[in-house]
């Protein structure tokens, strides 16, 4: 079965101060790992998708990486509007498309 | 990319009532899903909405709970049947091209 496991649970940072975000997955095989935001009473936005091992992209102050059991979504500089819920999600290899979601990682920002 | 809506985005209803939800794609699609997340917890799938085909329900969910249509490769509907207070919470769909994309959720309060 395919398992996600995000942490920390709960990051409260300084504004400019950076940190990363870990996501760690078990999975048959990987079809695509997948990074959203999440602010309160809203749906998913998504972010970032990768597909292999040492894939790298990068949005902004965000930044996620890839190897073969674990992903990071590092976080440069961080502002206030940076707070929210990010979540890490997994997609296995076959013809199905369900999508495993982690319990996300919420990120409070302070000025 | 695609956009997704849902109507309605709020609803307060009555124990033993149920409510339909109502999701449109901005372009056709051949994945759709419905979601549930309950308050401080992440995405856990309910079914996925196959197009001219019975819906395909995951562990937990049964059609008489919750059916679904999907007539067409933009839209869907999921019916929350005989609700009780337990089933308060948010309901979102999603639409999968080669990224997993999500509406703005259903927030949903049962009496």
């Amino acid at each position: 079965e395919d398992q996600v496991t995000q942490s920390p649970e709960a990051l409260r940072l300084q504004e400019g101060e950076s940190s990363s975000l870990n996501c760690s997955y078990t999975v048959s095989g990987l079809r695509g790992l997948f990074w959203y935001r999440q602010d309160p009473g809203k749906g998913p936005e998504f972010l970032f998708t990768l597909y292999s091992a040492g894939e790298e992209k990068e949005k902004e102050r965000l930044k996620a990486t890839l190897t073969k059991k674990e992903s990071f979504l590092h976080i440069t500089a961080p502002k206030p509007e940076d707070s929210a819920t990010y979540l890490c999600a997994v997609r296995a290899t076959g013809g199905y498309q369900k999508v495993t979601f982690g319990t996300g990682t919420k990120l409070q920002v302070i000025p | 990319s695609a956009v997704i809506s849902q109507k309605p985005s709020r609803d307060i209803c009555q124990r033993g009532t149920s409510l339909t939800i109502q999701c449109q794609v901005d372009s056709q699609v051949t994945m759709m899903f419905w979601y549930r997340q309950q308050p401080g917890q992440s995405l856990t799938l309910i079914a996925t909405a196959n197009q001219g085909s019975e819906a395909t329900y995951e562990s937990g969910f049964v059609i008489d709970k919750f059916p679904i249509s999907r007539p067409n490769l933009t839209f869907s509907t999921l019916t929350v049947s005989n609700m009780s207070p337990e089933d308060s919470s948010i309901y979102l769909c999603s639409a999968s091209t080669d990224t997993q994309y999500f509406g703005p959720g259903t927030r949903l309060t049962v009496l």
